[in-house]
This record gives structure tokens, sequence and C-alpha cells, in this order.
């Protein structure tokens, strides 16, 4: 069975706009790890952020916000005023009992 | 500081041959990663380790994959023979430890024609 699911194979947007990237996991651990990682053209994968199960409280670095939802299984990734430097793969990534499944990943396009 | 450092960066060898990747993880880093990442997917977990130990090879072809990482600290991770599915980015990670956020190499672009 899928344990991440990014439904959103691409999206394409306009500079500025605000984007957000959907996360759905699967799993019956109470306690979890959930990353998010942007892996640019270059392609070497970048952290972003991670977060454990048992803090559900959203979080904001710069442009980037996290919405972290138990109840919904849903870790979603939003970033605010999108720039073309934002342009990327992102993936979403859960951590059970330290065996890593990452989702297909979304791939954004932002153009000026 | 250093990040993960992989090489070679592009591979490209003929069916059946050998092929071996190098990973020098970041320094103090316990846990190490190699995925394999297939164009437009997410990395696969191939193999884990902590320290020396492979404590997740779940995922690991074993008649053709083989790693090794002597002394905790660099890694080694070979196919041999090559396939034609082998053609992938390989990936090395590495973390502080299990669950911690992991650092990624720049990969290598494994071509087998």
């Amino acid at each position: 069975a899928q344990k991440v699911t990014q439904a959103q194979t691409e999206i394409s947007v306009v500079e500025k706009e605000d984007v957000t990237l959907d996360c759905v996991y699967e799993t019956r651990d109470t306690t979890y790890y959930l990353f998010w990682y942007k892996q640019p053209p270059s392609g070497e994968l970048v952290f972003l952020i991670r977060r454990n199960s048992f803090d559900e409280q959203n979080e904001i670095s710069g442009r980037y916000s996290w919405n972290f939802q138990k109840s919904t299984s849903s870790f979603n990734f939003t970033i605010t005023a999108s720039q073309v430097v934002d342009s990327a793969v992102y993936f979403c990534a859960l951590d059970n009992f330290n065996k890593f499944y990452f989702g297909s990943g979304t791939k954004l396009n932002v153009k000026p | 500081e250093a990040g993960v450092v992989q090489s070679p960066r592009y591979k490209i060898i003929e069916k059946k041959q050998p092929v071996a990747f190098w990973c020098n993880p970041i320094s103090g880093h316990n846990t190490l990663y190699w995925y394999l990442q297939n164009l437009g997917q997410g990395p696969e977990l191939l193999i884990r380790y902590e320290n020396e130990e492979a404590v997740d090879d779940s995922q690991l072809p074993k008649d053709r994959f083989s790693a090794e990482r002597l002394k905790g600290v660099d890694s080694t991770l070979k196919i041999q023979p090559a396939e034609l599915g082998d053609s992938a980015v390989y990936l090395c990670a590495s973390s502080v430890r299990p669950s911690a956020e992991a650092f990624f190499g720049q990969g290598t672009r494994l071509t087998v024609v």
C-alpha cells in the first residue's frame, strides 16, 4: 500500500501567486515523522521541514508554511508569493519506524 | 562544512558490467542511506546503515547489489552485473541519527546500455 500520496503531479503558477502542495500519508502508528524536501534541477534533495506526529502546530518559515492535520492524515505545504526560484520537484516523506517512504513528488513550475 | 559527497556524478556502462558508487557522508553522521530514484518518481530506500551495520537492507536486490560501510564512514554501493533496468539515479544521504533530517548528495546518474 502506498504510504505517501502526492496527487498533484505537476502545478504551474505565475510568479507571486500562492500555491499549495498536497500530501496525504498512511500509517497505523502513533509515532512517526513527516518531511518535505525540494529537488531543484541540479538534482540534490534539499531538506525543508521535519515534523513529529505529536506536534500538530502549523509552522511558518518566511514564504513557506505547513499545515499538519492528523484527522485527515495530511501534511500540506504552501508557498506564498511564489518566485521563479521555487521551481522544483517537491517531495513529501514519511518516516515510519525508521523506514522512509517518499511520495512521487509534485513538480512546481513558477513562470515569470 | 562539506555536504554529502558522491562520485562519480555520471556513469555509462554496458549491461552485464560491474559498477560501483562511492559516498562520503557528513562528518559525525552515523546514519547513512542509499536510495534509488527512477525518473519522475520519489527516492526508494535500498539500504540503511547505523555506523558500519546494515540495519535495513530489505529492499536491496541482493543477487546483484551489494554495499559496505567500512569503519562506519564512507560507503560503496556495487552492482554486478548491471542490467538495463538499473538505469537510474543513485542517491546517498546521511543524518546524525535515525529519523533526523537527512542530507543528500547530488547523486550518481547511471545509464546501462
